[in-house]
């Protein structure tokens, strides 16, 4: 059973436009949610979370909204820019230690 | 300066031969976590350890042991019991819950 999903396995942009990358749960008692970057052969990189107290977090080009009634999640990447292609992963907790990630979206983003 | 360090990048597994990948940490971090990326996929939980001496499996554990004897050390075993062992190794770190995971560069792991 696929608690977190992502259901785009790719998504290309043009630079210098808005990039959106989503995910679904299912699971209500997720209270905390993290978006990783991933470039081939390296581990994850962190880019931004949320706390289940809050709709929405940014950092920079990275905005999270968080939407608990529907149960979906979302990074914005505004603008866009060549470096930002890799593979992002959503993963979510629900307050233990133990993390379920998404399948991951391949970002391409085109010069 | 403080990180997770994994090593060796590339590891090579003979039939029916036993490997060790190791990972170190210098964030002071309790939790430590092993995943296994396969392609096209996303991360499977293999082991994961809150303290010292003690440690719990993941979704994937069959063929693969831990051991959790210092802080700052979580050494996963692929056994010859793992019959597809080929694939990218990630070792995490996390100091609390609802804290963000930090991970290591990764071990990729291929069969002879």
């Amino acid at each position: 059973d696929q608690q977190v999903k992502q259901n785009s396995p790719s998504l290309s942009v043009q630079e210098g436009r808005i990039s959106i990358l989503n995910c679904d749960y299912t699971n209500s008692m997720f209270d905390y949610f993290l978006w990783y970057k991933k470039y081939p052969a390296e581990g994850p990189t962190f880019l931004i979370s949320i706390s289940s107290i809050k709709d929405k977090n940014e950092d920079g080009r990275f905005t999270v909204f968080l939407n608990k009634s529907a149960k979906h999640l979302s990074l914005h990447i505004v603008p866009s820019q060549p470096g930002d292609s890799a593979v992002y992963f959503c993963a979510a907790t629900a307050g233990t230690y133990k993390y379920i990630f998404g399948t991951g979206t391949r970002l391409k983003v085109l010069a | 300066d403080g990180g997770i360090t994994q090593s060796p990048k590339y590891l090579f597994r003979k039939e029916g031969q036993n490997v060790t990948l190791s990972c170190e940490q210098n964030l002071n971090h309790d939790a430590m976590y092993w995943y296994r990326q396969d392609p096209g996929q996303g991360l499977r939980l293999i082991y994961y350890s809150q303290i010292v001496n003690d440690f719990q499996k993941g979704d994937i554990a069959e063929g693969y042991s831990v051991s959790r004897e210092k802080k700052e050390s979580f050494p996963l075993t692929v056994t010859s019991a793992q019959k597809n062992p080929t694939a990218f190794y990630l070792c995490a770190s996390r100091a609390r819950p609802q804290e963000t995971q930090y991970f290591g560069p990764g071990t990729r792991l291929l069969v002879l």
